[in-house]
């Protein structure tokens, strides 16, 4: 247990269908991300929230929306998505950013989302 | 681009060997480099590198960074089964006081008895 919770563990989701990915953190941190985890292909970082601003989107597309309503829990909003969006998606949080390299993530388990 | 290259990507070894796995990188206002062990779903936290030079030891396990190069390496001694697993190398840099994590293929480590 690293004291990131994600649910659900599992999501089948049709295309046209709305859902949303939950992520807890217990650890008193201040930074929150999302990735996505393909098949062999390396980790991608989605977005960074930092102290409840995001302050990262890596070009994700749109049918992605996060949500950080406080410092303990991100949320992830998926809409419309499309078959190659099937992944493990990563919740991790980590200290704070103001320090210059003092900011190992941990992970949540995943949730391993596959779209019909 | 910022972007972190690991090999090699697959090694099988046995029970015993000592393995080293390597991780070049470039990226824009280095911040730190971080390795995590993969086994089934998330990523465990192993090293983190920020000054070139200095050991970093866990058990069998250690780690040096090379900043002139850019590169790392992580040695795991006598191996066993349970270090089977997929270990990521992570950089961190970017602006912004370096929010940008950008991680390495992996390394798919099994050990066999």
């Amino acid at each position: 247990e690293t004291g990131v919770t994600q649910t659900p563990r599992h999501l089948v989701m049709g295309m046209t269908n709305k859902k949303s990915l939950k992520c807890e953190q217990h650890l008193g941190h201040n930074a929150m991300y999302w990735y996505k985890q393909s098949a062999k292909k390396p980790l991608e970082l989605m977005f960074v929230y930092n102290f409840k601003e995001q302050t990262e989107n890596n070009s994700v597309p749109s049918r992605f929306s996060p949500e950080c309503p406080n410092s303990s829990h991100l949320f992830l909003h998926l809409h419309t998505l499309q078959p190659e969006d099937s992944a493990l998606y990563l919740c991790a949080s980590s200290p704070r950013f103001r320090d210059r390299g003092l900011n190992e993530q941990f992970f949540g388990p995943g949730t391993r989302l596959t779209v019909l | 681009e910022d972007k972190v290259v690991q090999s090699p990507l697959s090694l099988v070894v046995h029970e015993g060997d000592t393995v080293t796995l390597n991780c070049s990188y470039e990226v824009t206002n280095f911040r730190s480099l971080l390795w995590y062990k993969q086994e089934k779903k998330a990523p465990t936290f192993l090293f983190m590198l920020t000054s070139s030079g200095i050991e970093k030891k866990s058990g069998r396990l250690s780690s040096i960074l090379d900043k002139k190069e850019l590169f790392s390496i992580l040695n795991i001694t006598a191996t066993q089964t349970g270090d089977s697993a997929v270990y990521l190398c992570a950089v961190r840099g970017g602006d912004n006081y370096g929010q940008n994590f950008v991680f390495g293929p992996g390394t798919r480590l099994s050990v066999l008895p």
